[in-house]
């Protein structure tokens, strides 16, 4: 069966390190796959984008890798601030469904 | 643009009571999503519709559980009747098909409490 799967349920780091998260997958080809932050009470927002033939991606200080041989992605936060604190979550997307599965979040805490 | 909006943003009530779950997507896109968010199971699938059309049901729990979408501007999700197992904090979602993998914006939640 299709799975998804975060490095970790919780990552500290101090501030101005490089945070970096793992999303890995089994039993799926995506076409895409989404980085999405929620901060608590709040409802996910969408950070990054990447499709399958993307090695990378990026978007001020985070960065995004792809690697479908793998079956692994990256999410890279640089010079962390403790505004960064929040869960991330990754999400898949096939080629023409229209649903995104989504990996169960590793909460960043970010410490001054 | 409001964004996604739900209502009611909390619900409690007692099980065995129907409960109706409420939202209205961002104008102009043709999917919308309902998720389930639950510590034990993360965030979950329940169903979606593209073109008001239910396309995958495949995560709705049980028949306890229906969604419609009457028009493009409106969705709900009901439970009837509610179990203290259907406690969660229940997104709404929409996004816009371009081909280019679909961008979801997410509702601020209804947090239901059954007890």
């Amino acid at each position: 069966s299709q799975k998804i799967e975060q490095n970790s349920e919780a990552l500290n780091i101090q501030e101005g390190k490089t945070a970096t998260l793992t999303c890995n997958y089994t039993n799926y080809s995506p076409a895409y796959l989404q980085w999405y932050r929620q901060d608590p009470g709040r409802g996910p927002v969408f950070l990054l984008l990447i499709r399958e033939n993307e090695k990378e991606k990026r978007k001020e200080r985070l960065k995004v890798t792809f690697d479908t041989t793998l079956k692994q992605s990256l999410f890279h936060i640089t010079a962390s601030q403790p505004a960064d604190s929040a869960t991330y979550l990754c999400a898949l997307d096939g080629a023409n469904a229209g649903k995104s599965t989504f990996g169960d979040g590793t909460t960043l805490t970010v410490k001054p | 643009d409001a964004g996604v909006i739900q209502s009611p943003r909390h619900e409690v009530t007692e099980m065995g009571q129907e409960v109706t779950l409420r939202c209205k997507p961002i104008s102009g896109h043709d999917y919308l999503f309902w998720y389930r968010q639950t510590m034990m199971r993360g965030l979950e699938l329940l169903i979606y519709f593209n073109n008001n059309v239910p396309i995958d049901d495949s995560g709705m729990p049980e028949d306890r559980f229906s969604a419609k979408m009457p028009n493009a501007s409106f969705s709900t999700l009901k439970i009837q009747p509610s179990e203290p197992r259907d406690s969660a904090v229940y997104f709404c979602a929409s996004s816009l098909s371009r081909g280019n993998g679909n961008t979801i914006y997410f509702g601020e939640g209804s947090w239901l409490t059954v007890v």
